[in-house]
């Protein structure tokens, strides 16, 4: 089974700070990776799919990057609201079989 | 709009089983697998599976082969997932997601979630 392994596990970075989590594929996964957001006591949100398509309405300070290993979600400038738990996910299809990263929990310093 | 409607919350003794069911509406439901997801407390998010709403087909994740269960009903357009043998690290949040499109199987859509607490 391929693993996910995302960094870091925690982070706090200041209102207006870049900041950027990564994700490991254990084997390669083309672009078949997508990103969640989890706000405390919520339902996660689906953020990007194809590594780097933003699903609709989701703020153009969210980007996604990466192919193959290794993928990155960059928030180009944290507020606020983006406090939450984000998680990676490698899909496919033809069964499909998903599988999440651990999770990295974002915090204003 | 879209729409994934799930039971309510369950308590459970060790060994039994659950069933939960999530109800569609706002599309076709024939046209969109539906993955589970479950998420024990203050843990992350672990993919239990996917079905196919089209023809039942289905993909469990190997950790629970043969104890999960996700089928169907296109009559009343309800997914549903049953649980057996629970254990205590059972308890968990449950949650179900239909595909964001008719062939991209990531988690578009999400239920309310269900609580279901395992507890002798």
């Amino acid at each position: 089974d391929i693993q996910m392994t995302q960094s870091p596990s925690s982070l706090s970075a200041s209102v207006g700070d870049r900041v950027t989590i990564t994700c490991r594929a254990s084997q390669g996964i083309s672009n078949y990776l997508a990103w969640y957001q989890q706000k405390p006591g919520k339902v996660p949100k689906l953020l990007i799919y194809a590594a780097s398509t933003l699903q609709s309405g989701v703020p153009s300070r969210f980007s996604g990057s990466g192919s193959g290993t290794d993928f990155t979600l960059t928030i180009s400038s944290l507020q606020p609201e983006d406090v939450a738990t984000y998680y990676c996910q490698k899909y496919n299809s033809a069964p499909p079989g998903l599988t999440f990263g651990g999770g990295t929990k974002v915090e204003i310093k | 709009q879209v729409q994934l409607v799930q039971s309510g919350a369950e308590v459970k003794k060790p060994g039994a089983s659950v069933k939960v069911s999530c109800k569609a509406s706002g599309y076709t439901f024939t046209s969109y697998g539906i993955s589970w997801v479950r998420q024990a407390p203050g843990q992350g998010l672990e993919w239990m599976g996917w079905i196919s709403a089209y023809n039942g087909n289905t993909n469990y994740a190997q950790k629970l082969q043969g104890r999960v269960t996700m089928t169907t009903d296109t009559s009343t357009s309800t997914a549903y997932m049953e649980l057996r043998s629970l254990r205590s690290d059972d308890t968990a949040v449950y949650y179900c997601a239909r595909d964001w499109t008719t062939v991209t199987s990531v988690c578009g859509y999400w239920g309310q979630g269900t609580l279901v607490t395992v507890s002798s």
